[in-house]
């Protein structure tokens, strides 16, 4: 029963490119989580999504930020036109019902922009 | 605002040391609450967890945590450490179906 599974584990950008970061729920999840890790910070909540929908996405920044989680496929994040801010892990995470639950994380996505 | 506050950035213990790692929220009404534990190069862990019932529970690896209501407190416990606890500790809280951390803990432990 794999886990959750995201891609890729390392990425690298130069300032002013795309990054999209990928993550495959456990089978029977239907709902996602992103989170930001920065050095010497916790975990910041980034998105919530169901299948098809974005439920919350006040921890997302307003711009250069998106997310999807279509009906097929993984759930996406992408971040348009990189800064060195950007540099962070990324964390998905999944559960397989709304509300309060335990939250399964994938291994995280290390984006590191020159 | 509403927040999860962790008040121990790095402890550093020897084996066989007694933990005691700090968890605050500042959320009202109903919580839900987590502690889970990042092992270096690897994800998230859940160690424990408390919904409702007795405030004292148990996880794996001989971990505890209390939940204090009153204090606002959820404090993570272990009697005697061992060196493969070294690792970062994260609280967590859900509120509805709002999880937040806190910003973590990490433990250093020497042998």
């Amino acid at each position: 029963n794999a886990g959750v599974m995201q891609n890729p584990r390392h990425l690298v950008r130069r300032r002013g490119q795309e990054a999209r970061l990928r993550c495959s729920p456990m089978k029977g999840h239907s709902h996602v989580y992103w989170y930001r890790q920065l050095p010497e910070e916790g975990l910041k909540f980034m998105v919530y999504l169901q299948k098809e929908n974005i439920i919350d996405e006040s921890g997302m920044p307003k711009e250069r930020f998106s997310a999807e989680f279509p009906k097929e496929g993984p759930s996406i994040l992408r971040i348009q036109q990189v800064v060195r801010g950007d540099s962070a892990a990324y964390f998905c995470a999944s559960s397989p019902v709304r509300g309060p639950g335990e939250l399964f994380f994938g291994e995280g996505s290390r984006l590191t922009v020159l | 605002a509403q927040s999860v506050s962790q008040h121990n950035h790095h402890v550093i213990l020897s084996e066989a040391a007694s933990l005691e790692l700090g968890c605050n929220y500042s959320y009202g009404g109903t919580v839900n609450l987590f502690w889970y534990v990042q092992y270096p190069g690897q994800h998230l862990q859940l160690l424990l967890k408390y919904f409702s019932g007795d405030p004292l529970v148990k996880g794996i690896k001989g971990f505890e945590a209390e939940f204090i209501k009153s204090k606002f407190s959820f404090n993570l416990r272990k009697p005697s450490v061992q060196w493969s606890d070294t690792a970062e500790y994260f609280c967590a809280v859900i509120r509805n179906n709002d999880m937040r951390f806190g910003a973590g803990t990490r433990l250093t432990v020497k042998p």
